[in-house]
């Protein structure tokens, strides 16, 4: 199992580009969700999924979407990017019986 | 409101130094602590699970406890390759994550 991945693992882009991230994961895991890593701050939750065709907001959403058409696949979708987004972005997923989330390895996001 | 706060921020050890560091929390509605290891570039990895008060966990050289107001990860004769963050997350109806403790293990 590869786990859960993300690509790319760091972009650049200029204001007002959009992107999207890449989040997949092989563990048949109903759960999926998007964190961003700031310095000095803990993780927060971006937006998360209890299985595909079903979303909602966490702790700071604006600025992103997300879509989940299939169990395997959570993509983050930065419409509009603006330099508040620089940040480190995480994907998790785990089962809907386990508290426990495995993490990507990350997006390391600069918004110029 | 909900809150996690851990500490020291960073940790200097020598190795073979044994130390402990702290995650103190005020949730409404505790379902679970988490503690996990991050290293520089990476995604955290899970550790360790706690329910309840009394609760303890152990994984090599790792040990995480738990009583009603905080949590400890004791570090037993830490090795330079235990060197990482180290993540506090506490589950009340959402994931609250603390800030880390950096971790420094020399040889």
């Amino acid at each position: 199992n590869a786990g859960v991945t993300q690509t790319p693992k760091f972009q650049v882009l200029k204001t007002g580009q959009s992107m999207t991230l890449q989040c997949a994961q092989d563990m048949n895991h109903e759960y999926m969700s998007w964190y961003r890593q700031d310095p000095g701050m803990g993780l927060r939750l971006i937006h998360y999924s209890v299985g595909a065709g079903i979303t909602d907001q966490g702790e700071v959403p604006n600025g992103y979407n997300v879509s989940r058409s299939t169990t395997e696949d959570f993509p983050l979708r930065l419409l509009s990017a603006a330099p508040s987004q620089t940040s480190v972005y995480f994907c998790a997923s785990r089962n809907w019986d386990s508290q426990t989330q495995y993490f990507g390895p990350g997006t390391r996001l600069l918004v110029l | 409101e909900d809150q996690v706060t851990q500490s020291p921020e960073a940790l200097r050890l020598q190795e073979g130094e044994s130390s402990s560091l702290n995650c103190s929390y005020t949730v409404s509605g505790l379902r679970g602590l988490f503690w996990y290891r991050q290293d520089p570039g990476k995604g955290p990895e899970f550790l360790f699970t706690l329910y309840s008060a009394g609760e303890e966990k152990e994984k090599e050289r790792l040990k995480a406890t738990l009583t009603k107001k905080e949590s400890f990860l004791h570090i037993t004769a830490p090795k330079p390759e235990d060197s990482a963050t180290y993540l506090c997350a506490v589950n009340t109806d959402k994931l609250i994550f603390g800030t880390g403790t950096r971790l420094q293990v020399f040889p």
